[in-house]
């Protein structure tokens, strides 16, 4: 079954740097890659989400890009703020499975005022 | 946007004892539900996938007579922990999901926070 490997399980940056977060996929089949927000005791949010048709999406200071050919896709923050130290956790999902979603570990990010 | 309701957000209970987590969809219709299980730091595991009318798929490893899991309506899918044990204790989400399906765009509830004393 799907796999999602999902590195680094933390990440410590400075206020107005940028974090990225990357996570690989087992599943060739997998066309569907969300990005989920948890702030503790939380809910997860859904923050931005891109398909296997695309190559990169950006949603003001968050970005997504897939390499298809390499199975991985990544996170992008820019101009960090203290409110974005959260539980980041990525998917995968494909088509023939009741588009289950297969998480990441999760990466907590620090944001360091 | 939509609006995922889950209920109780804690709950305690003795061993051996049954436990009910509904989770409802506020604002939508949702012929899915997924349930899914979070230890404390970790990542989200997928325990079983409900359709509205018809039975659950389970995960594998995921015991089926211990998680049961009622999909009666478009807006309401129940999971009970039957004879609960210590091991049980955990952070149960629900999430369901918006149409069209293709779109596979899950909310989730605020969680379940069980402990089995």
């Amino acid at each position: 079954g799907e796999n999602v490997e999902q590195h680094p399980s933390t990440l410590s940056v400075q206020e107005g740097d940028s974090a990225v977060i990357k996570c690989t996929y087992s599943d060739s089949a997998s066309n569907y890659f969300p990005w989920y927000k948890q702030e503790l005791g939380k809910r997860p949010q859904l923050i931005i989400d891109i398909r296997s048709n695309v190559g990169e999406k950006k949603d003001q200071r968050i970005a997504v890009t897939l390499n298809k050919t390499a199975k991985h896709f990544s996170l992008h923050i820019t101009e960090t703020q203290p409110e974005d130290s959260a539980v980041y956790f990525c998917a995968a999902s494909w088509m023939d499975s009741s588009y289950k979603l297969i998480f990441g570990s999760g990466t907590r990010l620090l944001v360091r005022p | 946007g939509a609006v995922v309701s889950q209920h109780p957000s804690w709950v305690i209970c003795k061993s051996g004892t049954s436990v009910k987590i509904e989770c409802r969809s506020l604002d939508f219709q949702a012929t899915t539900m997924f349930w899914y299980r979070q230890f404390p730091k970790q990542s989200l595991m997928l325990m079983a996938t409900s359709n509205e009318g018809s039975k659950a798929t389970y995960e594998q490893g995921v015991e089926k007579d211990k998680f049961l899991i009622n999909h009666a309506s478009l807006t309401l899918s129940t999971l009970t922990v039957t004879s609960a044990h210590p091991e049980d204790s955990s952070f149960y989400i629900c999430s369901a999901r918006t149409a069209p399906v293709y779109k596979n765009i899950q909310y989730f509830g605020a969680g379940t926070r069980l402990s089995v004393l």
